[in-house]
């Protein structure tokens, strides 16, 4: 059983488009995080949810929207996709408690925006 | 600066070489420390937390300064499969903040 899976693996879309990434994880965390890797390899936080609440919502443009219906699951929609877009969007997630830390990932979905 | 930063590799060693890697992180608040580590068009996976006493994990050990906030990595006897990227992970609050990374290929 895939502890944390997010779909599409691939998406491969035109700029303008609107999409969306799913995740879900069944470890029953209590909290859940989208990350972007660009093509220079860096990962970098966008959101964090606990128990559906909005923890971490780093400096993105407001056309990245999450929603997470509930604790297992977190979704990204993008509007009007762009170039820049292109990277690896990663959903991982976790327990909050202190002490309790393991960040697990999902294997990523892939984005090319042309 | 970069909240965290690491040697910027690659790191090419033969087989059986002992390799460090070494990483800094900014926020004097951190509290847990990991490593993590990144195969090729995969997703990163825990390799190890770090301890404040230092820890050991058969090939790999992991030590914490926290007056240099400064973290490391040793892998002994290196082998073909460690060949990877090796992450530095700090969590400084509800964040798990990555740095950037580095590359490391064993070569037979």
């Amino acid at each position: 059983d895939t502890a944390v899976s997010q779909t599409p693996k691939y998406l491969v879309t035109q700029m303008g488009n609107d999409k969306s990434i799913k995740c879900e994880q069944n470890l029953g965390h209590d909290t859940m995080y989208w990350y972007k890797q660009d093509s220079k390899k860096f990962l970098k936080i966008m959101f964090s949810y606990n128990n559906k609440e909005l923890i971490i919502n780093e400096t993105v443009p407001n056309r990245f929207s999450p929603k997470s219906p509930d604790k297992a699951h977190l979704n990204l929609h993008i509007n009007s996709l762009e170039l820049g877009d292109s990277a690896v969007y990663f959903c991982a997630s976790s327990f909050r408690a202190p002490g309790a830390n393991v960040l697990t990932f999902g294997a990523g979905s892939r984005l090319t925006v042309l | 600066r970069k909240e965290v930063e690491q040697d910027p590799g690659p790191f090419n060693v033969p087989e059986g070489a002992t390799v460090a890697f070494n990483c800094t992180y900014s926020n004097s608040a951190s509290q847990s420390f990991f490593w993590y580590r990144q195969d090729c068009r995969k997703e990163p996976k825990l390799l190890m937390s770090v301890y404040s006493s230092g820890n050991e994990d058969g090939r790999f050990t992991a030590q914490l300064n926290r007056a240099s906030q400064y973290i490391s990595l040793l892998i002994r006897d290196s082998k073909l499969s460690d060949s990877a990227t090796y992450l530095c992970v700090v969590k400084p609050g509800q964040n798990f903040v990555f740095g950037p990374g580095t590359r490391l290929s064993v070569l037979p």
